[in-house]
């Protein structure tokens, strides 16, 4: 079975911190992605990886950014966060152009 | 562009009934579709996958979906619900290219004895 890392179950920060979420996954997948999951909103796409050091914005990458430098592993920052930036956070990964996205079990934020 | 529309936030239905939750898609060209379960706590799992084979597909724990292309639809049932069934169901499309999954609103399902 794949496996799906979130480096965090829960976790509070202060705004205008600078905020790391890391995903991890063991399948040697070419493409990872992170989302923001909010009540009534579904999942949304933050950002995506099909390579190494390979990054696509989402439908809201607005004060994020990600950092792939190694294939298993996915990390998505907050520059300088803020209160609405409190969300459950879902990190993703795809193997070949027919297969589905396996998850992670999110991380849960809170910006105070 | 692509989107879903799931139709009901909220579903009720009691243990034994069916399970009818709905799923309509707009897409330009032929669509692979995704039915994914929440639990609480928990990441989202795949239940079943449209993409191109047979238009009925029977996915894990009963539930199974049906492609009607005529009315871009993909709603997912399962015959008779279990408590166990009580989450929040999301439905995805995306295309055939580099497969980004839009994803629809969610339908939470209750399940009462």
């Amino acid at each position: 079975d794949v496996k799906v890392t979130q480096s965090s179950r829960y976790l509070v920060k202060r705004t205008g911190e600078k905020v790391f979420l890391e995903c991890v996954q063991d399948m040697d997948h070419e493409n990872m992605f992170w989302y923001r999951q909010d009540p009534g909103l579904g999942l949304r796409l933050i950002y995506f990886s099909y390579d190494v050091k390979m990054k696509e914005k989402g439908d809201i990458p607005e004060g994020y950014s990600v950092s792939r430098e190694k294939k298993e592993r996915f990390s998505l920052i907050l520059e300088s966060a803020s209160t609405n930036q409190t969300s459950m956070y879902l990190c993703a990964s795809r193997g070949s152009s027919n297969q589905p996205q396996h998850f992670g079990d999110g991380t849960r934020l809170s910006i105070l | 562009a692509q989107s879903v529309t799931q139709l009901g936030s909220h579903v009720s239905v009691s243990e034994g009934a069916l399970v009818l939750l709905r799923c309509n898609y707009s897409s330009s060209v032929p669509p692979y579709l995704f039915w994914y379960v929440q639990y609480p706590n928990q990441g989202l799992q795949l239940l079943l996958k449209y993409t191109s084979a047979a238009t009925l597909v029977k996915g894990i724990n009963g539930f199974e979906a049906e492609f009607k292309k005529s009315e871009t639809s993909f709603h997912l049932t399962k015959p008779s619900a279990h408590m166990s069934d009580a989450a929040e169901y999301f439905c995805a499309v995306s295309d055939r290219g580099f497969q980004k999954l839009v994803f629809g609103t969610g339908t939470r399902l209750l399940v009462s004895p």
